[in-house]
């Protein structure tokens, strides 16, 4: 059973880059079988995908990033990471990450979720 | 972008009721509509996807309908245990969630 966690560092300071890091257990994350996403959500809100990585590399970004977010995969060490430049109190939220099957009818629903991490931005 | 709009935001029911929970899209969407459950400090929990597909272990009390931008997510007896917050999501193009719909006991 797939199995996930992520770390990162609690509290960023604001104009700062936030750097994730979500590691997978009990499968590979270069399998074609699954691919690989973040979502977020600020304290008592809801849910806002942020993006999402295939095995290959190619990742899609939810637009209202505005290009502050970058996502890649180390295979080397079974985990995939996720950074957020020019941070604002607006980015504080639980970051999640959570895996996607890649194959229909379930290509796009986040089947398994790691327990979820709070970054604070604040100075 | 695709918007999600769900209603009610909160509802209000007592064990036993069955209840309806509506997701709107903002352009159709297909089947391609999921159903979430979280409860508080947790990861949200997948219930229902392509509409009406019941996730493995999903209780049956649960079910899904809908097409193209009008979606439902119905609970036939409410279970102590059902009270939380609920999310759909389209995945259609890339994903959006809905805002949320908190069910609460009356």
């Amino acid at each position: 059973q797939l199995q996930l966690q992520e770390s990162g560092p609690g509290l960023v300071k604001p104009s700062e880059t936030l750097s994730l890091n979500c590691s997978v257990s009990g499968g590979s994350i270069s399998s074609s079988a699954y691919y690989w996403g973040w979502i977020r959500q600020p304290p008592g809100k809801g849910l806002e995908w942020m993006g999402s990585i295939f095995y290959d590399g190619t990742t899609y970004y939810n637009p209202s990033l505005k290009g502050r977010g970058t996502m890649s995969v180390d295979t080397s060490k079974n985990q995939y990471s996720l950074s957020v430049n020019s941070l604002t109190a607006a980015d504080t939220a639980v970051y999640y990450c959570a895996m996607t099957y890649s194959s229909d009818p379930k290509a796009g629903t986040f089947d398994i979720w790691g327990l979820g991490t709070l970054v604070i931005v604040s100075s | 972008d695709i918007q999600m709009t769900q209603s009610p935001s909160t509802l209000s029911a007592s064990v036993g009721d069955r209840v309806t929970i509506t997701c709107r899209a903002s352009q159709s969407i297909g089947s391609w509509l999921a159903w979430y459950q979280q409860k508080p400090g947790k990861a949200p929990n997948l219930l229902i996807f392509k509409t009406s597909s019941l996730e493995s272990g999903v209780p049956s009390r649960f079910s899904g309908s809908g097409s193209g931008t009008e979606f439902t997510l119905t609970i036939s007896s409410l279970q102590p245990d059902d009270f939380a917050t609920y999310y759909c999501q389209q995945y259609h193009t890339y994903s959006t969630f809905g805002q949320g719909t908190k069910l609460e006991i009356k």
